[in-house]
């Protein structure tokens, strides 16, 4: 079983601040973990994945995630927001391989607000 | 450009109709895709496993008999909504796994079903 907790449904930066969107995640299997981003009225686009390689994944637009076993989350940062990353994301786990591999779980999402 | 392709991206339907949802890798073979249901204003979840040349697996709570999916060739799984309700009006989203174990996972641009 999996499960992912996005603690925040709403965060609120100003541009150029820094921005940090807290996922925990629960797995009873190795997991792969994603951060994805929602535009209004738009679908799915990757930010980044952790597939059990470096802990520190650099994904686009400038965002990074570290995966910390020892605390079950994969927090996604960037140190400077942009008023174009204005949008909901969701933090993703999927079981590490095997016929179940892409089976995300997804969490409820938080919407970042950047003010000018 | 996309590499998963749904369609169509917004169908209205009236109640008691069925509608059909496609979903299309272009340039690879996906034995597994995934079928995703998003409310409005939360997040998503995963609706049923589809298998090529095999039935799919749906999630806990999914009716079968409501969602069918068919997934008859290697780039191509379809989702029927039968009988549809107001209640059925989402966001359906597919995604494919493209390879085999931690390869890439690919999203459609999702459809908005309307049922009135």
């Amino acid at each position: 079983a999996q499960s992912v907790t996005q603690l925040g449904s709403h965060v609120s930066v100003s541009e150029g601040a820094l921005v940090l969107l807290r996922c925990n995640y629960s797995s009873s299997v190795p997991p792969y973990l994603f951060w994805y981003v929602q535009y209004p009225n738009q679908g799915l686009q990757l930010l980044l994945k952790y597939t059990s390689a470096a802990t520190l994944v650099k994904g686009i637009n400038g965002f990074e995630a570290e995966f910390k076993k020892s605390e079950t989350s994969f927090h996604l940062t960037k140190p400077s927001a942009h008023m174009s990353d204005a949008a909901e994301y969701f933090c993703a786990v999927s079981p590490a391989g095997g016929t179940s591999y892409g089976k995300l779980t997804f969490g409820q999402g938080t919407i970042l607000t950047v003010h000018p | 450009g996309a590499v998963v392709s749904q369609h169509p991206s917004w169908v209205i339907c009236k109640s008691g109709t069925s509608v059909k949802i496609e979903c299309r890798s272009l340039d690879f073979q996906a034995t597994t895709m995934f079928w995703y249901r998003q409310f409005p204003k939360q997040s998503l979840m995963l609706m049923a496993t589809s298998n090529e040349g095999s039935k799919a697996t749906y999630e806990q709570g999914v009716e079968k008999d409501k969602f069918l999916i068919n997934h008859a060739s290697l780039t191509l799984s379809t989702l029927t909504v039968t009988s549809a309700h107001p209640e059925d009006s989402s966001f359906y989203i597919c995604s494919a796994r493209r390879g085999g174990s931690g390869n890439t996972i690919y999203f459609g641009e999702g459809s908005w079903l309307t049922v009135v």
